[in-house]
């Protein structure tokens, strides 16, 4: 079945502490994109990835890094978490990188940063 | 760059009542246009979307018009079903390039459909 997996689903981490948001997609897509949920605020793009090795920020980057060393994964790291990023948090992938695709999205991941 | 706005809602139907849900975005080139559907605690699901001027796209009973002089896309169906509660999101994706293939979201809109 074609998705996009992310772990963890659910997530409580105190300030500071490092986590990571794992990606991994099985359509071969080159394609890939984080964005983050906020109520009233819609869904705001974090880093995309054009292809293995190229990633580049999106709207909202501060706290956030990332990494595409393989084609299938493009996992979201957070090294220094604060409360205001709190969030839903998901993973998106497309098999074009021209406009007509549509991105498939993971479930999300809820992060909650006491 | 890139905008997309929605009406924010809530909206509140009775089943078996007409739904509009409006769209209009402000975009460079040709983007296109999609509505995206996200049910309570699921990700987002594409529902319908169109790629050119005029175009419409449509699934499960909803349709949404490429209006290019009005810069609209607005989502309609004739009779809403309880099943269809959700939030709706409008977005758009250029194609000029680099940061402009993401997709642009609106704010969403949810829909109750009452029984």
């Amino acid at each position: 079945e074609a998705q996009v997996t992310q772990n963890p689903r659910y997530l409580i981490t105190v300030t500071g502490k490092k986590l990571t948001v794992t990606c991994s997609q099985n359509m071969n897509h080159e394609y890939m994109s984080w964005y983050r949920q906020d109520p009233g605020l819609g869904l705001r793009q974090i880093y995309y990835s054009m292809n293995v090795e190229v990633t580049d920020k999106g709207d909202v980057p501060e706290g956030y890094k990332v990494s595409r060393k393989e084609k299938r994964n493009f996992p979201l790291i957070l090294e220094s978490p604060s409360p205001n990023q709190t969030s839903l948090y998901f993973c998106a992938s497309s098999i074009t990188q021209g406009a007509t695709g549509e991105l498939f999205f993971g479930e999300g991941s809820r992060l909650t940063v006491l | 760059g890139n905008s997309v706005t929605q009406m924010e809602g809530p909206v509140t139907l009775s089943e078996e009542a007409f739904l509009t849900i409006n769209c209009t975005y402000t975009a460079t080139g040709y983007p296109s246009l999609f509505w995206y559907v996200q049910y309570p605690g699921e990700g987002l699901q594409l529902l319908l979307k169109a790629t050119k001027a005029d175009d419409k796209g449509s699934n499960k009973g909803f349709e949404a018009t490429y209006r290019k002089e009005t810069t609209s896309f607005h989502l309609e169906k004739g009779s809403v079903q309880v099943s269809d509660s959700a939030v709706y999101f409008c977005a758009l994706r250029g194609n000029s390039g680099g940061s402009n293939y993401k997709l642009t979201f609106g704010k969403g809109t949810l829909l109750t459909v009452n029984p």
